[in-house]
């Protein structure tokens, strides 16, 4: 079955660096993008952007640019999100989830099927 | 900051049927992208409920549809059970955030 398995709760200071990884399992890993998305307590969810594992593509939401960096390491089928320039305001629970292509008689759009557990990161003010 | 707007909150006693809605306008619902919803428990990661307006993964019970006309897209719970209770947000695609994917401000199901 797919799984998206993340790393451990994080605490960092302001205008440090976080950096959360997600390993994937039972799929190709490959075979379909990776998104990322975060949810501030309370709130609601926010896309950050999405990597391409094949070609190391990637896309970041406008709000991010500068500021998030996707990579991966294919062997380990593993990606990972560095967020930057830390603030107060970056504290949440960041998801990785696995993106899925869907065009019936409509434009392209993707949609998330499979999501990581979480990684809680504090930002302490 | 959210494209897509959803009501705060809706309410059933259990069997009733609620409807959630998720409006958006001409770069997004109305450009003919199709919204996809999701269920997120409390406490846990969101879980893929609809995608492609109308369709059901495995395993997503038929009490849960959804639908979509012009700017605008719902999802409906008939049957409303206990463990319906959660927080449920739409997803779309917007052209004007250079090819973003956007999410509604999302809906809290409370069952009374």
């Amino acid at each position: 079955q797919v799984q998206l398995v993340q790393s451990g709760a994080e605490v960092r200071k302001p205008g440090a660096s976080v950096k959360v990884s997600c390993k994937a399992s039972g799929y190709t890993f490959t075979t379909s993008d990776i998104n990322w998305v975060r949810q501030a307590t309370g709130q609601g969810l926010e896309w950050m952007g999405w990597m391409n594992p094949k070609s190391g593509n990637t896309g970041y939401a406008q709000k991010f640019q500068g500021r998030v960096t996707f990579t991966r390491t294919n062997s380990i089928a593993t990606a990972y999100m560095e967020l930057s320039s830390l603030r107060s305001d970056d504290t949440a629970v960041y998801y990785c989830a696995r993106g899925r292509y869907f065009a019936s008689q409509s434009p392209q759009t993707v949609l998330l099927d499979y999501w990581g557990q979480g990684t809680l990161v504090t930002v302490p003010s | 900051q959210s494209v897509l707007t959803q009501p705060p909150s809706v309410s059933g006693a259990p069997g009733q049927r609620v409807t959630i809605s998720c409006t958006g306008s001409s770069s997004n619902l109305g450009a003919l992208y199709a919204v996809h919803w999701y269920q997120q428990l409390p406490g846990t990661a969101p879980k893929l409920l609809i995608y492609g307006n109308t369709n059901r993964p495995s395993g997503v019970p038929d009490r849960f549809s959804g639908s979509k006309s012009g700017t605008s897209a719902s999802l409906a719970i008939t049957g409303l059970q206990a463990e319906d209770e959660a927080d449920y947000y739409c997803q779309s695609y917007d052209t004007r955030l250079s090819g973003s994917v956007v999410f509604g401000t999302g809906t809290k199901v409370t069952v009374l």
